[in-house]
């Protein structure tokens, strides 16, 4: 089955740069998405299609690709952004199904 | 503003069904194709089902093929998820979720537990 593998974790402190990875093998034929949990709240988007970022996500949050690696940035981390991101992808090539990486917890 | 709002979760014996469902505002439902998206305590996000604007089509993750099935009311703004022969894997938090034409997950209610 398809596998999305992100990092447990990252750390870094506030106002410096956060990295977290992703890799799969179907990446550079699908697009990506990165999600956004805190404690007890529902999943939030924020970014789409691998680099779009939706109305109301603030400008430190990016996305890029690399091959079989998508990258989400947080440029001048904020103790808000600490939470759980999971990247997300699909396959609908032999079949429909849609998959999520493990998620990678960000402590600020 | 898109508001969907599950019900249905609680607590049932292995081996029982259950039925979840999503009530469904602030768009044009019957356009939208939706998903059921589950998370198991302290655990990441799992896919679970996806069916489509009109009901046509639905697809079920492998581990829950054969038990759950996804359906729609367009008449009635609902979607649902009939659960049955339920395990101990499946307790979890269920996400009812809307699907648009670039985003697969763009907008979540805030979930209903299930524990098995």
């Amino acid at each position: 089955s398809y596998e999305l593998t992100q990092p447990p974790s990252v750390s870094v402190a506030p106002g410096q740069t956060a990295r977290i990875t992703c890799s799969g093998d179907d990446l550079p034929n699908q697009y990506s998405y990165w999600f956004q949990q805190k404690p007890g709240q529902a999943p939030l988007l924020v970014i789409s299609r691998d680099t779009a970022r939706p109305s109301g996500i603030p400008e430190r949050f990016s996305g890029s690709t690399s091959g079989a690696t998508v990258t989400l940035t947080i440029s001048g981390v904020q103790a808000e952004d600490e939470a759980v991101y999971y990247c997300q992808s699909a396959d609908n090539t032999d079949s429909y199904f849609w998959v999520f990486g493990g998620g990678t917890k960000l402590t600020v | 503003q898109v508001v969907l709002v599950e019900s249905g979760g609680g607590v049932v014996q292995p081996g029982r069904s259950l039925r979840l469902s999503c009530a469904a505002s602030g768009f044009a439902f019957e356009t939208s194709a939706m998903h059921w998206v589950r998370q198991a305590p302290g655990k990441g996000l799992e896919w679970v089902a996806v069916t489509s604007f009109d009901g046509s089509k639905e697809f079920h993750a492998d581990s829950v093929k054969g038990r759950f099935t996804i359906s729609r009311d367009n008449s009635k703004n609902m979607v649902s998820l009939e659960m049955s022969d339920l395990r101990r894997e499946d307790t979890a938090v269920y996400f009812c979720v809307r699907a648009t034409t670039t985003v697969t997950f763009q907008d979540w209610g805030q979930g209903t537990l299930v524990t098995v």
